[in-house]
């Protein structure tokens, strides 16, 4: 079974500055792909950043990046440059790799975390 | 990226009635869909697995004959709340996926209140 785990249920940043959002897992599959996803009030989800359990190197995508430490098992979003419109909830979530055998590649999410951006 | 469209975003039934929602993705064909749950200010929980031309996958807990899932063609999945009832309200949303190891890409999700 998989298990993601968000410690921090609120946090708040200036704008501009940068907020890193923590992410830990346990998993017993040796290979596995880590997400992070963006709900804005509306609702919609919104992808953000993967990082496949096998990359080398941190994922990036912008202002969001993935400090990625596979023997701590965490997975913690970095997001630079803070913006007002960055303020939302931010759910991380995981699944097994595709070589991992069968086709069962639903998620798991953790409890989310609500940033708030202040001008 | 792709594109799921889900539809109705919002409705609102009385108790005992049905409420079907659909979930279409628009530019990809998609053999599995999934679709999800979610109460306020809690995460999103995983109701079913929807398998294109077979049965449905539910987690464990979720009701089959409550929440009937029918994915008759590639492009599309409905979820239909039978006999609904005020703890049903929530936010339902769907996902799907491009290709097997790509991101899952949502609908737009469903606020479904019972009254």
């Amino acid at each position: 079974a998989q298990k993601i785990t968000q410690t921090q249920p609120g946090m708040f940043v200036q704008e501009k500055e940068a907020v890193t959002l923590d992410c830990t897992y346990d998993t017993s599959d040796q290979s596995y792909g880590l997400f992070w996803y963006k709900q804005p009030s509306s609702g919609e989800m919104i992808f953000l950043i993967y990082q496949g359990s096998y990359d080398e190197q941190n994922a990036t995508e912008g202002r969001y990046s993935l400090n990625f430490q596979k023997a701590r098992k965490s997975a913690n979003l970095v997001i630079s440059a803070s913006q007002l419109g960055d303020s939302a909830m931010y759910f991380c979530a995981m699944r097994p790799h595709i070589n991992s055998g069968g086709s069962n590649y639903k998620l798991t999410f953790g409890k989310g975390t609500l940033l708030t951006v202040n001008p | 990226g792709a594109v799921v469209s889900q539809h109705p975003s919002r409705v609102i039934c009385k108790s005992g009635t049905s409420v079907k929602i659909e979930c279409r993705s628009l530019d990809f064909q998609a053999t599995t869909m999934f679709w999800y749950r979610q109460f306020p200010k809690q995460s999103l929980m995983l109701m079913a697995t929807s398998n294109e031309g077979s049965k449905a996958t539910y987690e464990q807990g979720v009701e089959k004959d409550k929440f009937l899932i029918n994915h008759a063609s590639l492009t599309l999945s409905t979820l239909t709340v039978t006999s609904a009832h005020p703890e049903d309200s929530s936010f339902y949303i769907c996902s799907a996926n491009v290709g097997r190891d790509t991101e899952a890409f949502f609908g737009q999700g469903t606020r479904l209140t019972v009254v």
